[in-house]
């Protein structure tokens, strides 16, 4: 039983470079979404997707790009990575567009910009 | 916006004890409110959720009790364990997303 999983774990990248967290979830959620975490913060929304096919902004969407590839796959794109997004990547998703369905998690991707 | 947030930072008790980890929210169009525990290096898990209809809902030694009147939520742990120490979040639903506190964390002394 998966549920939501992200790649890679851990990844150092230097300013500038790019690169694309990866997730999968395997619960036939409609929704999908990723959140940052950094120390002492809770989780802020950086895109979601509604529907597949769909996504929108969330609370802190600058510097990120997002693919809904398909129902199962949402990735989340750093163009140019700059060391204010070295944080916690969360993936999520959930069942339906309305509330009332509960949001499982990723165990996280570590990204380190320097 | 939605915010949700006000936690303690911190919250210490004692194995055995009752915990109550209190939690604020902005939007009063929220309809959903769920808690998570979030353990160190690992993604938050389900704890339990309420929705807006309700003001009380129990699960395995939890209840969390939600007072739309003041736009409060809180958790109660009861017989806390050693395992019980984690950081809490609440999060609430509104216009498609959900909106997530700082967290509090909670410490379990033995």
């Amino acid at each position: 039983n998966a549920g939501v999983t992200q790649t890679p774990k851990f990844q150092v990248l230097k300013t500038g470079q790019s690169m694309t967290l990866q997730c999968a979830q395997d619960m036939n959620h409609n929704s999908m979404y990723w959140y940052r975490q950094d120390p002492g913060m809770g989780l802020r929304l950086i895109y979601y997707s509604a529907s597949e096919g769909t996504t929108d902004k969330g609370e802190v969407p600058n510097g990120y790009n997002v693919s809904r590839l398909n129902k199962r796959e949402f990735s989340l794109r750093l163009e140019s990575a700059a060391p204010s997004q070295t944080s916690v990547y969360f993936c999520a998703s959930s069942h339906l567009l309305t509330g009332g369905n509960t949001i499982y998690f990723g165990e996280g991707s570590w990204l380190t910009v320097v | 916006g939605e915010s949700v947030g006000l936690h303690l930072p911190t919250l210490s008790v004692q194995e055995g004890d009752n915990s109550i980890i209190n939690c604020a929210y902005s939007n009063s169009a929220s309809d959903y409110f769920i808690w998570y525990k979030q353990e160190s290096g690992k993604g938050p898990q389900f704890i339990i959720d309420i929705r807006s209809n309700m003001d009380k809902r129990q699960g395995q030694r939890v209840t969390v009790l939600l007072n739309k009147t003041v736009k409060h939520l809180s958790l109660q742990i009861a017989a806390t364990q050693p395992g019980d120490s984690a950081v809490y979040f609440c999060a609430g639903y509104n216009f498609n997303k959900f909106y997530f506190g700082s967290g509090t964390k909670l410490n379990v002394k033995p």
